[in-house]
C-alpha cells in the first residue's frame, strides 16, 4: 500500500469554481502534512502546511482529519493560474517524507 | 536570490557512462536531498544529507553515490548509467532535517539514458 494516495485527476473546472482535493495517508503516526504545487515541467513549490485545526491562506483552505487519515485542499474562486499539479506530502518523522503522485487541475476560461 | 541551483538542466547519456549532477544552495540550509520523479510515482528519495559531513541512503539509492562537498553543495553521481535511471532529478534543501520544514527544490535535471 502506498504511503500517500491521491486521485490523479485531471480535474477540469471553470474559472471561478470551487474545487477540492483529498489525499489519504497510511501511517497513523504521521506528524506533519503539506500541500505542494508543481507546474508542468517545473519543480515542486510549497503551497501550504496543514495544521490540525485547519488553516486558510487566501483562496486556499487545508484541512486535516486524523481519525480518517486524510487531508484536503479547497480552492475557491479558481483562477487560470491555479492550473497545476497539487502534491500531497506527509512526514512520518526522521527523514520519512512521502510525496503523493499529485492531482492535476486545469482551470478552463 | 538563487535558492537551489542544479546543473545541468538536460542530459543524455549512453548506457554505462558516468556523470555527476551538481546542486548548490545559498540559503544556509543544513539539510539537502536528492529525489527522482517518474511518471505515475511520487518523488522518491535517493540520498540525503542531514548536515554537512553526513550522508544517508533514502528509498532508492542503488546505482547512485553522493558527496556533500560543503554546506552549500551536494552532488549526485551515476557511476554506470542504466536506462532505468532515466528520470527527472530534483535537488532540495531545508533548514534542518526531517519534513517538518518546507523544502526548497531546484529546477530539476531531465536525464535520459539510451
Amino acid at each position: 500500500r502506498k504511503e500517500v494516495e491521491q486521485d490523479p485527476g485531471p480535474f477540469n473546472v471553470p474559472e471561478g469554481a470551487t474545487v477540492a482535493f483529498n489525499c489519504t495517508y497510511s501511517n497513523s503516526a504521521s506528524q506533519s502534512f503539506f500541500w505542494y504545487r508543481q507546474d508542468c515541467r517545473k519543480e515542486p513549490k510549497l503551497l501550504m502546511s496543514v495544521y490540525s485545526s485547519g488553516n486558510e491562506d487566501g483562496r486556499f483552505t487545508a484541512q486535516l482529519n486524523r481519525a480518517s487519515q486524510y487531508i484536503s485542499l479547497l480552492i475557491r474562486d479558481s483562477k487560470l493560474s491555479d492550473s497545476a499539479t497539487y502534491l500531497c506530502v506527509v512526514w512520518g518523522g526522521a527523514n520519512n517524507l512521502f510525496f503523493g503522485t499529485g492531482t492535476r487541475l486545469t482551470v478552463i476560461p | 536570490n538563487a535558492g537551489v541551483t542544479q546543473t545541468p538542466k538536460f542530459q543524455v547519456l549512453k548506457t554505462g557512462q558516468s556523470m555527476t549532477l551538481q546542486c548548490a544552495q545559498d540559503m544556509n540550509h543544513n539539510s539537502m536531498y536528492w529525489y527522482r520523479q517518474d511518471p505515475g510515482m511520487g518523488l522518491r528519495l535517493i540520498y540525503y544529507s542531514a548536515s554537512e559531513g553526513t550522508t544517508d541512503k533514502g528509498e532508492v539509492p542503488n546505482g547512485y553515490n553522493v558527496s556533500r562537498l560543503n554546506k552549500r553543495e551536494f552532488s549526485l553521481r551515476l557511476e554506470s548509467a542504466a536506462p532505468s535511471q532515466t528520470s527527472v532529478y530534483f535537488c532540495a534543501s531545508s533548514e534542518a532535517s526531517g519534513g517538518n520544514y518546507g523544502y526548497t527544490f531546484g529546477s530539476g535535471t531531465r536525464l535520459t539514458v539510451v
